[in-house]
């Protein structure tokens, strides 16, 4: 049962255009969630978190959405670049899973020159 | 520049042997997570620790597999026998999660196992 899920395998954008990705979940206990990058033949890095108290985080380029309402997160990067070609995987914790994160799974961006 | 060390990066085994992932948390980090990484699971959770102690590992073949941590600086995944199926990068975690300020984990780079 995938409590966090990525419906998108995989997005293509042209380089400087936004990229959206995007994340459902069905536990409403969850009440924090995360972003992460992975390159090939390296682990997650972290990439950017956000509260269930905001709906909203931005990090330079990197700002994500939260709809507690429609259980939904999205990444957008604005602008998009090549290196940010790359897997993105959608995670969620909560107090009642100690911590626990569940991660989806991942959706492959391909931004191209 | 703190990080997770995962020996070894590569591991080709065949079928039935014992296949022994080691894990050096970041220190001062009092939680970590092993999770296993599949084309069809994507980041699946096999077990965790908290301050040592095992709290979940519900996610783990409980027949092969098993978890520990004998101290701080050293977590431990075993599969014994190994089989194909057990085919993954299997990657290590730590953190030191404080509610709704800082729960982001850091990874280590994986241990690409191959069971033939």
């Amino acid at each position: 049962d995938q409590q966090v899920k990525q419906n998108s395998p995989s997005l293509s954008v042209q380089e400087g255009r936004i990229s959206i990705l995007n994340c459902d979940y069905t536990n409403s206990m969850f009440d924090y969630f995360l972003w992460y990058k992975k390159y090939p033949a390296e682990g997650p890095t972290f990439l950017i978190s956000i509260s269930s108290i905001k709906d909203k985080n931005e990090d330079g380029r990197f700002t994500v959405f939260l709809n507690k309402s429609a259980k939904h997160l999205s990444l957008h990067i604005v602008p998009s670049q090549p290196g940010d070609s790359a897997v993105y995987f959608c995670a969620a914790s909560g107090w009642s899973s100690n911590y626990k994160l569940t991660f989806g799974k991942g959706t492959l961006l391909t931004v191209n020159p | 520049d703190a990080r997770v060390t995962q020996t070894p990066r590569h591991k080709v085994t065949e079928m039935g042997q014992e296949v022994t992932m080691r894990c050096q948390p970041i220190l001062g980090h009092n939680t970590v997570f092993w999770y296993r990484q599949t084309m069809m699971q994507g980041l699946e959770l096999l077990a965790y620790f908290r301050n040592r102690a095992p709290l979940d590992d519900s996610g783990m073949p409980k027949d092969r597999f098993s978890a520990e941590m004998p101290d701080a600086t050293l977590a431990t995944l075993k599969i014994q026998p190994s089989e194909p199926r057990d085919s993954a990068v299997y990657f290590c975690a730590s953190g030191r999660p404080n509610r709704g300020l800082d729960e982001k984990l850091f990874f280590g780079s994986g241990t690409q196992l191959s069971v033939l």
